[in-house]
């Protein structure tokens, strides 16, 4: 089905490592991108392609892929680091999809 | 660094059409490998991708939109606008330009304009 789907809500302890994940067909064919959303803010690029980071991302933040899966997982949660995450993907049509989103609580 | 800007009307009457600009700086819409996009986000909800256009006039719209967008480029202004005819309140939403980048099989959109805000109503 050309939908992604993710957990609606996450939390972690400060200082521990969270897994989101991102499940879809279309992510067996192409690589997912995965952005931070911050209350009343644009999103941001945090991870694309096999494991990309952008210019400023700090390297806490790491992406993988097994099957129809994708994951983002931050090592070592900060406290900045609470926010709304979306992954994204094309499908076999050129159609852009977003999972539903996973709010992250930092506790 | 590349930065977009939405512009347009924050209020739009149901069943009018809904225009907005995206003008981009510290960089050239007729750079070629990057595709001009718009995506929007009804409050207190997920992304939704409207479409894209490439800078020689292509374009790729989300099927459960298409019969009512309509994205167009300006090259000599560096600028990129979207029309969506016949708007309801359903389409009330945060509305994003932003620039997507596709290699092979990496697609992500590495830019974003801050976001406007358009409410439908009468």
């Amino acid at each position: 089905s050309s939908e992604l789907t993710q957990d609606p809500a996450v939390s972690v302890a400060l200082g521990q490592t969270v897994r989101i994940t991102c499940q879809g067909d279309s992510l067996r064919s192409y690589y997912a991108s995965w952005y931070q959303q911050k209350p009343g803010q644009a999103p941001v690029l945090v991870i694309y392609g096999k494991n990309n980071r952008p210019s400023g991302i700090p390297d806490r933040f790491s992406g993988s892929s097994s099957g129809n899966t994708a994951s983002l997982t931050i090592t070592g949660a900060q406290a900045e680091d609470e926010a709304d995450y979306y992954c994204n993907s094309r499908d076999s049509s050129g159609n852009h999809l977003f999972g539903g989103g996973t709010k992250l609580t930092v506790l | 660094q590349v930065q977009l800007q939405e512009s347009g009307p924050g209020l739009v009457k149901p069943s009018q059409t809904l225009s907005l600009t995206c003008t981009v700086s510290g960089g050239s819409i007729s750079s070629g490998g990057y595709y001009w996009s718009w995506i929007r986000q009804h409050p207190g909800k997920g992304l939704e991708w409207i479409g894209y256009i490439y800078y020689s006039g292509s374009t790729y719209y989300n099927p459960s939109l298409k019969s009512r967008v309509t994205i167009s480029v300006d090259t000599s202004k560096n600028q990129f606008s979207l029309k969506l005819s016949s708007v309801t309140a359903a389409d009330t939403a945060v509305y994003y330009c932003a620039r997507r980048r596709w290699l092979q099989f990496e697609d992500y959109f590495d830019y974003w304009g801050q976001g406007t805000l358009v409410t439908v109503s009468s």
